[in-house]
């Protein structure tokens, strides 16, 4: 089944301690992406990038991390989290390079973090 | 920059009802146009898009039309069911193609 997996699912930690959440995606798509969804905030991007080591800063990188050093995985790396980083993950995916119309992303399920 | 704005909700109604959510958006040249829909506990899902003036998105009873004009890309449904409960998120791809710009969403919720 394609689809776009993310891990873990919900995670609470403490404040400074590292972590990493996947998204491994099985569908050969270039453009990968990170959002993160808050209330009455809707979902604002971390990161994105439009292929393998190709990253870029979206509208709320501050605190995060990200690496594409293969084509389907994208982690996203907290080295310090903080409480305001307690939010929904999403990961998303597309075949393309670009957003174009033609393109529509797919998303994973969201991972919940909560940072104490 | 690209922005979009959606009417705060919730939206309350009951099955049967006609549905109207409104989405207007500021970018620069041609962007395309998405609605995507996120159930209970599950990631986001297109529903439907637009790519150029006056196209009409359509997909399971819901319709927009892209109005270049008003910018506006406007959610509706002529009869929603208990099932269409979800929040719902206009949204926009830059003239780039890069980055895909969301609104706050609109939750909708009908009861039987």
């Amino acid at each position: 089944e394609a689809q776009v997996t993310q891990n873990p699912r919900y995670l609470i930690t403490v404040t400074g301690k590292k972590l990493t959440v996947t998204c491994s995606q099985n569908m050969n798509h270039e453009y990968m992406s990170w959002y993160r969804q808050d209330p009455g905030l809707g979902l604002r991007q971390i990161y994105y990038s439009m292929n393998v080591e190709v990253t870029d800063k979206g509208d709320v990188p501050e605190g995060y991390k990200v690496s594409r050093k293969e084509k389907r995985n994208f982690p996203l790396i907290l080295e310090s989290p903080s409480p305001n980083q307690t939010s929904l993950y999403f990961c998303a995916s597309t075949i393309r390079g670009t957003l174009s119309g033609a393109n529509v992303l797919t998303f994973g399920a969201g991972s919940r973090l909560t940072v104490l | 920059g690209d922005s979009v704005t959606q009417m705060e909700g919730p939206v309350t109604l009951s099955e049967e009802a006609f549905l109207t959510i409104n989405c207007t958006y500021t970018a620069t040249g041609y962007p395309s146009l998405f609605w995507y829909v996120q159930y209970p506990g599950e990631g986001l899902q297109l529903l439907l898009k637009a790519t150029k003036a006056d196209d009409k998105g359509s997909n399971k009873g819901f319709e927009a039309t892209y109005r270049k004009e008003t910018t506006s890309f406007h959610l509706e449904k002529g009869s929603v069911q208990v099932s269409d409960s979800a929040v719902y998120f206009c949204a926009l791809s830059d003239s780039g193609y890069s980055t895909l710009t969301f609104g706050k969403g609109t939750m909708l919720l009908v009861s039987p």
